[in-house]
């Protein structure tokens, strides 16, 4: 089985600030590599699909990159609405898998 | 507009079977995978299995021998039916919509909250 791993497990940031969370998967992946946002009490929200591309409706201060293992979510400039947790996923054979998670919160 | 509606029962016995349905409204059954997702209280998310608008199922390998997913072409409905329930299966319960060419979760359910509990 392909595991997922995501760092940091928390995030401080301050309004304004770039973040990245990395996603790594223990072997080498293909480009079925999605990130989400979940906040307290609601269900997750797609932001980003097949690594790279942005969902409709997103804003474009998200962005997502990587291939092969290693795997990034990008926020260019935190905004109030971003304090939240993030989770990457991926599909392989018929098997979708997600990461622990990342909460960012402010510093 | 898409929406996923979700309902079940809130409350279960250990050894009960979980049940659970969501209704698809304002979109084509077809042309998608239909998941469950779960979530345990302050944890993270777990993808439980699928099923296509034919009836194709996938599963996760843990749970696939207590899992069941059904649906209801006729009134756009999928079910999940998950047996033998433990105080392990507590739980935040979502249905979600796979968009097949990106094989990922675009549209969620409200989410169903299930306790198991003697």
């Amino acid at each position: 089985d392909i595991q997922m791993t995501q760092s940091p497990s928390t995030l401080s940031g301050s309004i304004g600030d770039r973040v990245t969370i990395t996603c790594r998967a223990s072997q080498s992946i293909s480009s079925w590599l999605a990130w989400y946002q979940q906040k307290p009490g609601k269900a997750p929200q797609l932001l980003i699909y097949k690594a790279s591309s942005l969902e409709s409706g997103v804003p474009s201060r998200f962005s997502g990159s990587g291939s092969g293992t290693e795997f990034t979510l990008t926020i260019s400039s935190l905004q109030p609405d971003d304090f939240a947790t993030y989770y990457c996923q991926h599909y392989n054979n018929y098997i979708f898998s997600f990461g622990p998670g990342t909460k960012v919160d402010l510093k | 507009q898409v929406q996923l509606q979700q309902w079940g029962a809130g409350l279960l016995k250990p050894s009960e079977t979980l049940s659970l349905t969501c209704a698809v409204y304002g979109g084509s059954f077809s042309g998608y995978y239909w998941s469950w997702i779960r979530q345990p209280p302050g944890k993270g998310l777990e993808w439980i299995g699928e099923i296509n608008h034919s009836g194709s199922t996938n599963y996760s390998p843990s749970l696939k021998s207590r899992v069941t997913i059904s649906l209801d072409t006729s009134m756009s409905q999928l079910s999940l039916r998950l047996s033998s329930a433990t105080a392990a299966d507590t739980a935040m319960y979502y249905c979600a919509r796979v968009a097949v060419a990106t094989n990922a979760f675009d549209i969620w359910g409200q989410g169903t909250m299930v306790i198991v509990s003697s």
